[in-house]
């Protein structure tokens, strides 16, 4: 009974280098999400996705992409880490846009 | 202005106590809501949906009110247990993604 689950769960990067968020889902949802959140700003949408092969931009997209390749997995990247994006990130996935939304249990990231 | 607003406290109540949170919301359209409870350095979890003619659980109750655009949580006799930060969600504004409030701290003192 894993429902979403996110690696890695921690991670340090150096200004500048790369890295691939992974977010796995088994409760066939269509739609999931990738979140930031930092301390007084609340959960902010980075990216989601509506359904395998489709991507769409949410209120913070700068400095990231993402792919859906496959229904049960999103990808959150980061070609060129900045302090900025020191962050913890929750992937998230619903059954449908509107509907309760279960989430994984983050990734703790720091860029320096 | 953001599309769901809340009070980010913190609320510092004794044990027993009731506590109620509000939370406005700018989608007049809006159809779904929640409450969600996150404790420090963990992933939010689902508290309740909020129904049109609120509902119960237990000690907390969800309401919905249409005309004013908000919604509440109330919590009866306050465990220890329920300190953490409770977060109102709403639909944003695009049809496929849901809106998360910055959250509301509840602190409950022995």
């Amino acid at each position: 009974n894993a429902g979403v689950t996110q690696t890695p769960k921690f991670r340090v990067l150096k200004t500048g280098q790369s890295m691939t968020l992974l977010c796995a889902q088994d409760m066939n949802h269509e739609y999931m999400y990738w979140y930031r959140q930092d301390p007084g700003m609340g959960l902010r949408l980075i990216h989601y996705s509506v359904g395998e092969g489709t991507t769409a931009k949410g209120e913070v997209p700068d400095g990231y992409n993402v792919s859906r390749l496959k229904k049960q997995n999103f990808l959150l990247g980061l070609e060129s880490a900045a302090p900025s994006q020191t962050s913890v990130y929750f992937c998230a996935s619903s059954y449908q846009g509107v509907s309760r939304a279960f989430f994984g249990q983050g990734t703790r990231l720091t860029v320096v | 202005r953001k599309e769901v607003e809340q009070d980010p406290g913190p609320f510092n109540v004794p044990e027993g106590a009731t506590v109620a949170f509000n939370c406005t919301y700018s989608n007049s359209a809006s159809q779904s809501f929640f409450w969600y409870r996150q404790d420090c350095r963990k992933e939010p979890k689902l508290l309740m949906s909020v129904y049109s003619s609120g509902n119960e659980d237990g000690r907390f109750t969800a309401q919905l009110n249409r005309a004013s655009q908000y919604i509440s949580l109330l919590i009866r006799d306050s465990k220890l247990s329920d300190s953490a930060t409770y977060l109102c969600v709403g639909p944003g504004a695009g049809s496929y993604q849901l809106t998360f409030g910055k959250g509301t701290k509840l602190s409950v003192i022995p």
